[in-house]
C-alpha cells in the first residue's frame, strides 16, 4: 500500500533563511506526487505537482520541488522564507483515478 | 470563481447523536471528495464521487457514516450516531476529474466537528 512520510512534525526557519521540507513516499508504481499548504482556518491549496518529465517542478509562492526516484524524496524548497510561509504542510501521492494519500504534515513556523 | 462551500463551518454535538455537513463544488466539477482530518493527522479520503456515482468509499465507515451526492452537484456526509474519535475537521473537495487535471483538488474551508 502507498504511504507519505513527512520526518519532521515541526520546522522552525528565520525570515529570510532557506527552507527544505521532507517528504519520503512508498508506492509501487511511478507516483503522482504534491505538495499542498494549510493555513489555520482554511483548506488546503495546491503548491505544486509532479507527473512526469523534468524532475524539478516549480510551484506557486515561489516553492519548488526534486523528485529523486532513487531516494522515493520529494522534497520542497525554497530559498527565502517569508513570514506569510508559516502553515502546515502536507505532501501526497496520487493513486488510482485521482485519489490522494497525504502525510501527516510539517509545522513551518517563521521566526523574526 | 467560487470555490468550494461548506456547511456549517463549526459543530459540537454529544456522542451518539447525529450530525450531517453540506459541500458545494466547483461549478463544473465532476468529481467530489470527503476527507477526515484528525488534529495532527493528514487528511483521510473518506468518500469519493465521480458525478453522482461513488468510484471509492473503502475508509468509509459504513456502520455510522452515510454520504450521498444527488443530481452529481452538492453533497451531504452524515454521521449517526457520532462517537468521540469523530471528533475532527472534516473537508470536502472537488477536482474537474479529467485527464490530467484529476488530481487538482480545490479544498473547502472544512466543518470542525467536536464531540462531547
Amino acid at each position: 500500500a502507498q504511504s507519505v512520510t513527512q520526518p519532521n512534525i515541526h520546522i522552525t526557519v528565520s525570515e529570510g533563511a532557506s527552507l527544505e521540507l521532507r517528504c519520503n513516499y512508498s508506492y509501487g508504481a511511478t507516483p503522482y506526487l504534491f505538495w499542498y499548504v494549510q493555513s489555520p482556518g482554511q483548506g488546503l491549496q495546491l503548491l505544486l505537482k509532479y507527473f512526469s518529465g523534468d524532475t524539478l517542478v516549480q510551484g506557486i509562492k515561489g516553492f519548488e520541488a526534486e523528485f529523486k526516484r532513487s531516494q522515493s524524496s520529494f522534497n520542497l524548497r525554497k530559498p527565502s522564507v517569508h513570514w506569510s510561509d508559516a502553515a502546515e504542510y502536507f505532501c501526497a501521492v496520487g493513486r488510482g483515478y485521482s485519489t490522494l494519500t497525504f502525510g501527516k504534515g510539517t509545522m513551518l513556523l517563521v521566526s523574526p | 470563481e467560487a470555490g468550494v462551500a461548506q456547511s456549517p463551518r463549526y459543530k459540537i454535538i454529544e456522542k451518539r447523536q447525529s450530525v450531517a455537513f453540506w459541500c458545494n463544488p466547483i461549478s463544473g466539477h465532476a468529481t467530489l471528495y470527503w476527507y477526515q482530518q484528525i488534529l495532527g493527522q493528514g487528511p483521510k479520503l473518506l468518500i469519493q464521487f465521480q458525478n453522482n456515482g461513488v468510484v471509492d468509499d473503502s475508509q468509509l465507515p459504513k456502520d455510522r457514516f452515510s454520504a450521498e451526492r444527488l443530481k452529481g452537484v452538492d453533497s451531504t456526509l452524515k454521521i449517526q450516531p457520532a462517537k468521540l474519535e469523530d471528533s475532527a475537521v472534516y473537508l470536502c473537495a472537488s477536482s474537474l476529474g479529467t485527464l490530467g487535471r484529476a488530481y487538482e483538488q480545490y479544498f473547502g474551508p472544512g466543518t470542525r466537528l467536536t464531540v462531547t
